[in-house]
């Protein structure tokens, strides 16, 4: 199947820094990609989805001003944590969409762990 | 909203079959998926249903779709335990891309 990547997988920062995380359609060419957060023994939530130039739309109640998106290629999608909180740290999952998809199918990243100290 | 439920654990000995269960409220369902996660990975998906469909079998994996009740499940036949995960199920609802996840159910295979 189609190949999702994030980088970095893992990262560690002090708190106040900002921190970029970039998620990637290997072989395929991706409108939309979709940005999920997920806490330890929690569903992934979808914080926003992110639309190849143009301004991503967020779910309620994130903040865009502290997760800023951006789509600026149909493979690149990045999100930036900024001023980044240790109640931010998370697991961030990316997903894009190949296409139109027979079933809509979404291909994950392998996830970036976030943790702020 | 639309709400996706699961248990949260299941246990099972090695060579039974898992059956994963999972209720979702929102009737305009087009897609249910099942996917998996490993530790510290991100998601896999493992098989989907078109919501006109009752059954899908692929190799060890077995999916029942009762519509009327809402109710998706997730049969694994041989459970190895390379199959110990957490097993999200998610639903598409008509016209959007967006998934409503479930909280998962963590699948713990004993040897």
């Amino acid at each position: 199947g189609a190949v999702v990547s994030q980088h970095p997988s893992r990262v560690i920062c002090k708190s106040g820094t900002s921190v970029k995380i970039e998620c990637r359609s290997l072989d395929f060419q991706a409108t939309t990609m979709f940005w999920y957060r997920q806490f330890p023994k929690q569903s992934l939530m979808l914080m926003a989805t992110s639309n190849e130039g143009s301004k991503a739309t967020y779910e309620q109640g994130v903040e865009k001003d502290k997760f800023l998106i951006n789509h600026a290629s149909l493979t690149l999608s990045t999100l930036t944590v900024t001023s980044a909180h240790p109640e931010d740290s998370s697991f961030y999952i990316c997903s894009a969409r190949e296409g139109v998809g027979l079933a809509g199918e979404l291909f994950f990243g392998e996830g970036s762990r976030l943790t702020v100290l | 909203g639309e709400d996706v439920e699961q248990s949260l654990f299941l246990s099972v000995r090695e060579g039974d079959s898992s059956v994963i269960n999972c209720t979702y409220t929102d009737s305009s369902s087009t897609y249910l998926y099942w996917y998996k996660q490993e530790p510290g990975a991100g998601l896999q998906l493992l098989t989907y249903i078109f919501s006109n469909m009752d059954m899908k079998q692929d190799q060890r994996l077995t999916v029942l779709l009762n519509k009327k009740d809402k109710h998706l499940s997730l049969r694994i036949a041989d459970t190895q335990t390379g199959d110990s995960a957490i097993y999200f199920c998610a639903e598409k609802e008509a016209g959007s891309y967006q998934l409503t996840f479930g909280k998962g159910t963590k699948l713990s295979v004993i040897p």
